[in-house]
């Protein structure tokens, strides 16, 4: 079967640095995506990686390795506003979207 | 602000109600999707259209009844549902239903309570 994991909760200081891992194990991989998802509202595009490495972009960066079936999000300089849910998903040899759970990160002043 | 707008943002229903909820994107896409989000659980696929024709459905119950009229609208018609249908039922819309780096643009959802 196909699976996504990633951590249900974490909590982080404003300010701070927090990672985000995300393992996967899915039939065929066209690339994985971050979303981020504040409560009560849409799911909002983050990053998408297909080729292993890491991307950044501002305060936040995400990290690919394929051989390893892992990514991690990296966010640096934590704000108040970061505290959301952040959606890993992993496009499959069909071109479907195979989901995470989310990790729900709360930042504390 | 993605594009997608729904509504209702809320609705409560009794288990012999039939509501429809609808989405709607101005972004040109081609593709629609229906999630649902249940707490603690990945986002759950259960209806894609591409191009106003189902290319999906995950084995959802019938209960659950989509309508896609043209590519900027869709529709989920409910009818006798039971309260394990309670959830975030989230529209989505792509340029495409295949290729690589298919970001999809989501609505904010209708929390939906069954009673």
């Amino acid at each position: 079967g196909q699976n996504i994991d990633q951590p249900t909760e974490m909590t982080a200081t404003e300010g701070a640095i927090v990672q985000i891992n995300c393992t996967y194990q899915t039939s065929g991989f066209n690339g994985l995506f971050w979303y981020q998802q504040h409560a009560g509202e849409a799911p909002t595009f983050l990053s998408y990686n297909v080729l292993d490495g890491l991307e950044e972009k501002g305060r936040f960066s995400s990290f690919l390795s394929r051989s390893k079936g892992y990514s991690y999000l990296l966010l640096k300089e934590l704000q108040m506003k970061d505290s959301a849910s952040y959606l890993c998903a992993v496009l499959d040899s069909n071109y479907q979207l195979i989901w995470g759970a989310g990790t729900k990160l709360i930042i504390k002043p | 602000e993605t594009g997608v707008t729904q509504t209702p943002r809320h609705l409560v229903m009794g288990m012999t109600n039939k509501k429809s909820l609808k989405c709607e994107q101005h972004l040109g896409h081609n593709a629609m999707y229906w999630y649902k989000q249940s707490a603690k659980k990945p986002l759950e696929l259960m209806f894609v259209y591409s191009l106003e024709e189902r290319v999906e459905n995950n084995s959802v119950p019938s209960r659950f009844s989509p309508e896609c009229p043209n590519s900027s609208h869709l529709f989920l018609h409910l009818h006798t549902l039971q309260p394990e249908d309670s959830a975030l039922y989230l529209c989505a819309s792509s340029l495409q239903t295949s290729g690589a780096y298919n970001e999809q643009f989501f609505g904010p959802g209708t929390r939906l309570t069954v009673l």
